[in-house]
């Protein structure tokens, strides 16, 4: 079945590092690419949509400065968490879509972040 | 915007008892409906989806029911098993040539199968 791979799965780094997180689509090509946030024992937050060679759209109150999303292919987007600190620790999830729209969407088994 | 509300927060049921979950949602555009499992440590798994033209569907020991009248679909578990123990969250989305809504998911239900 469809896999989504996301890497690495637990870092742990201190304030003011930069931190990123790479998900990648194994069998099939996203177009569309999608990074949430979970707090312990919550649902997941979606903090942005990437569409395949252009800019990602970010959910109102996520600042696209701190969290830079790239999505330079079809089987690739990339999470930075810039100058991360303590606040930033959380566990952020990956998900993608196949291209075609009734295609189901799968998720990655997370990184858990850890600012000291 | 759409809302989805899930029922119960945290369900304990012995294992081979059938175990229920409930969401509702707000939109009545949505016309996609997936279900995801969620065991600790882990991402979401998407273990059953419904779109609106069918009212149910089934896979094995799982079964998921769609009212769109009501605006509410549920997730049925049979002969439950310790393996089933986990987080499941319900979403709603829209699906349409051309561009598809993001998910927007339930708070989730903490299932406990007790051996």
């Amino acid at each position: 079945g469809a896999v989504v791979s996301q890497h690495p799965s637990r870092v742990i780094c201190k304030s003011g590092t930069s931190v990123k997180i790479e998900c990648r689509s194994l069998d099939f090509q996203a177009t569309t690419m999608f990074w949430y946030r979970q707090f312990p024992k919550q649902s997941l937050m979606l903090m942005a949509t990437s569409n395949e060679g252009s800019k990602a759209t970010y959910e109102q109150g996520v600042e696209k400065d701190k969290f830079l999303i790239n999505h330079a292919s079809l089987t690739l987007s990339t999470l930075t968490v810039t100058s991360a600190h303590p606040e930033d620790s959380s566990f952020y999830i990956c998900s993608a879509r196949a291209s075609y729209s009734n295609q189901p969407q799968h998720f990655g088994d997370g990184t858990r972040l850890s600012i000291l | 915007g759409e809302n989805v509300e899930q029922h119960p927060s945290t369900l304990s049921v012995q294992e081979g008892d059938s175990a229920v979950i409930k969401c509702t949602y707000s939109d009545s555009a949505s016309n996609y409906f997936p279900w995801y499992k969620q065991e600790l440590g882990k991402g979401p798994q998407l273990i059953i989806d419904i779109r609106s033209n069918v009212g149910e569907k089934k896979d094995q020991r799982i079964a998921v029911t769609l009212n769109k009248t009501a605006k509410h679909f549920s997730l049925h578990i049979t002969e439950t098993q310790p393996e089933d123990s986990a987080v499941y969250f319900c979403a709603a989305s829209i699906r349409v040539e051309g561009g598809n809504t993001p998910l927007v998911f339930g708070k989730g239900t903490r299932l406990s199968v007790i051996a």
